[in-house]
């Protein structure tokens, strides 16, 4: 298995842009979770799904970020509109049974918003 | 605050010394994993201990897990360059099927 994609891996954009954020996970795996991490915040769960269902949004920082899952192999991440404190590596990471659970990681997308 | 927080925040060694590696954390977990992150890359599980445990062992990596004192340690033994890396603990709560991770510890081997 190749496991968990991302895409872009590097993303500059100007403040007010939209960014979408792409994950695929490992086939098979039922939990995809999405993070952010920042010298200042460290890593912060942002939202997770449960079998394409999102379960538990509750770190998502504002309404600009939105997280879908319309099949079992895909899944973005959508900020409108971006802003510099937005800047940061976003991960997706796949899971068979939960969180409980190992996690796989994808390599990251580094968003840098000026 | 971090649910877990790792001590100390960064290591510098010698190759071939061991490595220790402190996480505390603050309320009751159904488990406890570390993970690995090299420079620029996502993370990499290590290793995964129960509660109801009190040592486990994977290769040169040995964890042990305290939970009367909310802690738990990882000591890699014999370390290598390649080793290099931030350390990472997650604890799961069993709060919803979703790990909170620590603040990490940066690891430096020099040759």
């Amino acid at each position: 298995d190749a496991g968990v994609i991302q895409s872009p891996r590097h993303e500059v954009t100007e403040m007010g842009q939209e960014v979408t954020l792409r994950c695929k996970p490992i086939s098979g795996h039922d939990y995809l979770f999405w993070y952010r991490q920042t010298m200042m915040r460290g890593l912060e769960l942002l939202i997770y799904f449960n079998n394409n269902v999102p379960i538990d949004d509750s770190g998502m920082p504002e309404d600009r970020f939105s997280a879908k899952m319309p099949n079992a192999s895909f899944s973005t991440l959508k900020i409108q509109p971006s802003e510099p404190r937005d800047s940061a590596v976003y991960f997706c990471a796949s899971s068979l049974y939960g969180g409980g659970y190992e996690q796989y990681f994808g390599p990251g997308t580094r968003l840098t918003v000026t | 605050s971090q649910q877990g927080e790792e001590d100390p925040q960064a290591l510098s060694i010698q190759e071939g010394e061991n490595a220790t590696m402190n996480c505390s954390y603050k309320t009751s977990i159904n488990n406890l994993q570390w993970y690995r992150q090299n420079s620029g890359r996502g993370l990499v599980h290590l290793i995964l201990i129960r509660s109801n445990e009190r040592e486990k062992h994977s290769g040169r990596l040995r964890v042990t897990l305290d939970t009367s004192k909310k802690s738990s340690s990882l000591l890699i033994t014999a370390s290598r360059a390649a080793d290099t890396a931030s350390y990472f603990c997650a604890t799961d709560t069993g709060g919803g099927n979703k790990l909170t991770f620590g603040t990490g510890t940066q690891l430096k081997v020099e040759l």
